[in-house]
């Protein structure tokens, strides 16, 4: 059974850095692309970048200057680090599976951060 | 970035037909690929993938979802509504980095 799971701190101060581990399961994270997406409250979805299964990465031009995806494939495990928050990086934070160029078929729970002194 | 546009919100009765439409800023096809992919996400969960490239139903999803459209003009049609299909419905594409998705469109009762 497929699965993704997100967890970080929900809280995080202004200027400071999230941080967000994926875990998943089910499936390798050298088979699979792994994404970051993430959704504003009561807004819509943004794609932020990608882990390949090569160990690649890609980025949204956005967010390229604050943002870095890596992994631990021995821990089935991909990483999220975004610097220099503010209020508006406020929402949940989706890690996806890729099951097909860009078609995310798997979805975690999501990850609430709010960023707030 | 190609940009995708959708109705805010629709409002549809029980057992009736919804029509949810997305427009791309540009073609979102490849030949007779259509790129153009459709997620549910109910209040409080995380978005599930409903169609993928325009038109494949992804696993486990109910026959009544259906999908269509070619080239910038796409259509998710849930056919009857039922009181499960309230949700929000976001059309994405991934015919260029990065995908976008669209605004989303709330399917409310009538």
């Amino acid at each position: 059974q497929v699965q993704l799971k997100e967890s970080g701190p929900g809280l995080v101060q202004p200027s400071q850095t999230l941080s967000l581990t994926c875990t998943v399961s089910g499936f390798s994270l050298t088979s699979y692309n792994v994404h970051w997406v993430r959704q504003p409250p009561g807004k819509g979805l943004e794609w932020m970048g990608r882990m390949r299964y090569n160990g690649d990465t890609s980025y949204n031009s956005a967010l390229k200057s604050r943002l870095s995806i890596s992994r631990d494939t021995s821990k089935n495990q991909v990483f999220l680090k975004m610097n220099s928050l503010q209020t508006d990086d406020t929402g949940t934070y989706y890690c996806t599976r890729d099951g097909s160029p860009y078609v995310m078929d798997a979805w975690g729970q999501g990850a609430s951060v709010t960023v707030s002194s | 970035d190609i940009v995708l546009t959708q109705s805010p919100v629709l409002a549809v009765s029980l057992g009736q037909r919804a029509t949810i439409s997305c427009r791309a800023s540009q073609s979102v096809s490849i030949s007779s690929i259509n790129l153009m992919h459709w997620y549910q996400q109910k209040p409080g969960q995380q978005p599930k993938l409903l169609i993928y490239r325009a038109s494949n139903l992804a696993s486990g999803i109910p026959a009544r979802f259906s999908g269509s459209g070619s080239g910038t003009d796409f259509t998710l049609t849930i056919d009857p509504v039922q009181a499960d299909d309230i949700a929000a419905y976001y059309c994405q594409q991934s015919r260029e980095s990065p995908p976008t998705f669209g605004g989303g469109t709330k399917l409310e009762l009538k």
